[in-house]
């Protein structure tokens, strides 16, 4: 079985600062990485993934998640927030039981403050 | 983008209705759908997978019975939660794959969620 843990629920962050949300995931099998996000009164959104490759992958609007398979993490970070991230940030994890199925974190909720 | 939707956004129900909620996929075709149920300040739960033209595929502990989920097209899944009551309160979001290979690169889209409130 795989797990996914998002230790923090909410990060209240400076706008202009520098941002880290933590993820953690268990499995006994290979799993792919993903962050989404939800914004306001939307539903959730890709902000990038990992499938295979190269460790770091970055999505458009700046953020960036690196892949460690000895720590199990895939921490998602940004050097510079806007007040346009805040939102609530999701964590998943892909893996095969079937057809492939997401296990999702709790969420982090991002406040990016002025 | 593609673009999921769900209707209706919000509904409240007496307890012992039933309500059906249905998922589109307005630009793109899904053989596959899935079902999440969220609590309040919980994960997103998956409570079934729904392949288009034949049965769902239940969680462990998810009652078939009671979600009954309808993949017609392969545009439309609809769940009904039968005979509701107060504790099937809760935030019920879909997804549909887009991709026909079934694997990992295909990426899941999802609908903005239907709040249901029973009374």
């Amino acid at each position: 079985a795989q797990s996914v843990t998002q230790l923090d629920s909410q990060v209240p962050v400076f706008e202009e600062a520098p941002v880290e949300l933590r993820c953690n995931y268990s499995s006994s099998v290979s799993v792919y990485l993903f962050w989404y996000v939800q914004y306001p009164n939307q539903g959730l959104q890709l902000l990038l993934k990992y499938l295979s490759g190269s460790t770091l992958v970055e999505s458009i609007n700046g953020f960036e998640a690196e892949f460690n398979k000895s720590q199990t993490s895939f921490h998602l970070r940004k050097p510079s927030v806007h007040i346009s991230d805040t939102a609530e940030y999701f964590c998943a994890v892909s893996a095969f039981s079937g057809t492939y199925k997401y296990i999702f974190g709790t969420g982090t909720r991002l406040k990016v403050l002025a | 983008g593609a673009v999921v939707s769900q209707h209706p956004s919000w509904v409240i129900c007496k307890s012992g209705t039933s309500v059906k909620i249905e998922c589109r996929s307005l630009d793109f075709q899904a053989t596959t759908m899935f079902w999440y149920r969220q609590f309040p300040k919980q994960s997103l739960m998956l409570m079934a997978t729904s392949n288009e033209g034949s049965k769902a595929t239940y969680e462990q502990g998810v009652e078939k019975d009671k979600f009954l989920i309808n993949h017609a097209s392969l545009t439309l899944s609809t769940l009904t939660v039968t005979s509701a009551h107060p504790e099937d309160s809760s935030f019920y979001i879909c997804s549909a794959r887009r991709g026909t290979s079934g694997g990992a690169m295909d990426t899941q889209y999802f609908g903005p969620g239907t709040r249901l409130t029973v009374l």
